[in-house]
């Protein structure tokens, strides 16, 4: 089993819908959960960073965590075309300076 | 702020020959940054963490010899894939830690596509 699960998508959905994608993780010393978008041929880019369980907002952007199931979620609201992305989530023990774990990714399409 | 830059990005090579990729963080010192390695679909895999003035530390299964980890300055990395074969073809990324509100995050180059021939 791996230490941290994702569906890899692709998914597909229509501009302006709220997109849902979410990660379970087994490693209950994960502590730090982070969310990357990855557009094709380039790296990772940061986009949300939550520490422990709860909810963080940014924008269009909600990360949610729930240590008590191991399993996180980012929404994207309004979504656009230009979201078209992988996105990647990665979980750390001790903080996102340090080594992170991270799911395979799962690919979204937002079609006009 | 927080660029991380890497080149080439992209190499072609003949199949025993070596590779030299470069990671540099243009607006910040990095004391630490992360080598990774990508297949197609499959998640970031962490090979190993650079420290400036020190040894590399390796991740399990993957081979010091081969790739070779310099860290000579606060903001320049490089990797060293010796003797590349096809099974090396793959996406390099570096990253880098900056601090920031939340604390000190990974901020990633742009990634080396290496294809062995």
């Amino acid at each position: 089993q791996k230490e941290v699960e994702q569906d890899p998508g692709p998914l597909s959905v229509p501009e302006g819908a709220i997109v849902s994608l979410n990660c379970t993780y087994s490693n209950s010393a994960f502590q730090y959960f982070m969310w990357y978008r990855q557009y094709s041929r380039k790296g990772p880019e940061l986009l949300m960073y939550t520490y422990s369980s709860g909810n963080k907002e940014d924008g269009r952007f909600t990360a949610q965590v729930d240590k008590s199931s191991k399993y996180i979620s980012l929404f994207i609201r309004d979504s656009q075309p230009s979201d078209s992305a992988t996105y990647l989530c990665a979980m750390s023990s001790q903080g996102g300076g340090n080594k992170l774990t991270f799911g395979t990714g799962t690919q979204l399409k937002v079609e006009l | 702020g927080a660029v991380v830059s890497q080149h080439p990005s992209r190499v072609i090579c003949k199949s025993g020959t070596s590779v030299k990729i470069e990671c540099r963080s243009l607006d910040f010192q990095a004391t630490t940054m992360f080598w990774y390695r990508q297949f197609p679909k499959q998640s970031l895999m962490l090979m190993a963490t650079s420290n400036e003035g020190s040894k590399a530390t390796y991740e399990q299964g993957v081979e010091k010899d081969k790739f070779l980890i310099n860290h000579a300055s606060l903001t320049l990395s490089t990797l060293t894939v010796t003797s590349a074969h096809p099974e090396d073809s793959s996406f390099y990324i570096c990253s880098a830690i900056a601090g920031g509100p939340t604390g000190e995050t990974q901020y990633f180059g742009p990634g080396t596509r290496l294809l062995v021939l």
